[in-house]
């Protein structure tokens, strides 16, 4: 089984500024990582994912995670954030190796930027 | 369709009331998954499907849940006798196959059980 644990519940920071949010994973198997946003009245929308390969991600709005095998992380990064990246943000995790698809969700961070 | 749709977008249902969600998922997608969503947590999974199978329902959290995709596109997720606890969002996804692809997000139904 996998679980995650995101380690803030929110992050509150100034427009431009740098912004890290944290997430940790457990698991017995190899893995599969993303990270979704939820933008308010909307859905959840995949940010990115690593499946693979280079362990240093990257979304097409500036966010990049790392894969850090070692500590068991795959935190969110932006050098400068604006107003419109305001959302809540989810990390997740499924078993790699298989073709099962099941998501483990972390509880969520709410990170609001600040004019 | 274009996106995940769900409906109704909120239900407020009294407890002991049978309540009913439906989710149409993108047209061309075999698998969709059904979430659970308490306030202030992430999703948790419930079920999910390959067309009208059901593989796995391990994460429904009683047998008053029960969901159905009998042809395989739209799916049901139905709650028998609500309790305040199921009070909750509940996300409905798909994907093009069950495995690494995609899942994709409706924007969830909103449950409030008074």
């Amino acid at each position: 089984a996998q679980s995650v644990t995101q380690l803030d519940s929110q992050v509150p920071v100034f427009e431009e500024a740098p912004v890290e949010l944290r997430c940790n994973y457990s698991s017995s198997v190899s893995v599969y990582l993303f990270w979704y946003v939820q933008y308010p009245n909307q859905g959840l929308q995949l940010l990115l994912k690593y499946l693979s390969g280079s362990t240093l991600v990257e979304s097409i709005n500036g966010f990049e995670a790392e894969f850090n095998k070692s500590q068991t992380s795959f935190h969110l990064r932006k050098p400068s954030v604006h107003i419109s990246d305001t959302a809540e943000y989810f990390c997740a995790v499924r078993a790699g190796g298989t073709s099962y698809g099941k998501l483990t969700f972390g509880q969520g961070t709410i990170l609001t930027v600040h004019p | 369709g274009a996106g995940v749709s769900q409906s109704p977008r909120y239900k407020v249902t009294k407890r002991g009331q049978d309540v009913t969600l439906r989710c149409d998922p993108i047209s061309s997608h075999a698998t969709l998954y059904w979430y659970q969503q308490a306030l202030g947590q992430g999703p948790e999974f419930l079920t999910y499907f390959n067309y009208e199978a059901q593989p796995d329902k391990s994460g429904l959290p009683s047998d008053r849940f029960s969901a159905e995709r009998p042809e395989g596109s739209i799916s049901t997720l139905t709650i028998q006798r609500t309790e305040q606890r199921d009070s909750a969002m509940y996300r409905c996804a798909s994907s093009l196959r069950d495995g690494i692809y995609e899942q994709y997000f409706g924007p969830g139904t909103r449950l409030t059980v008074t």
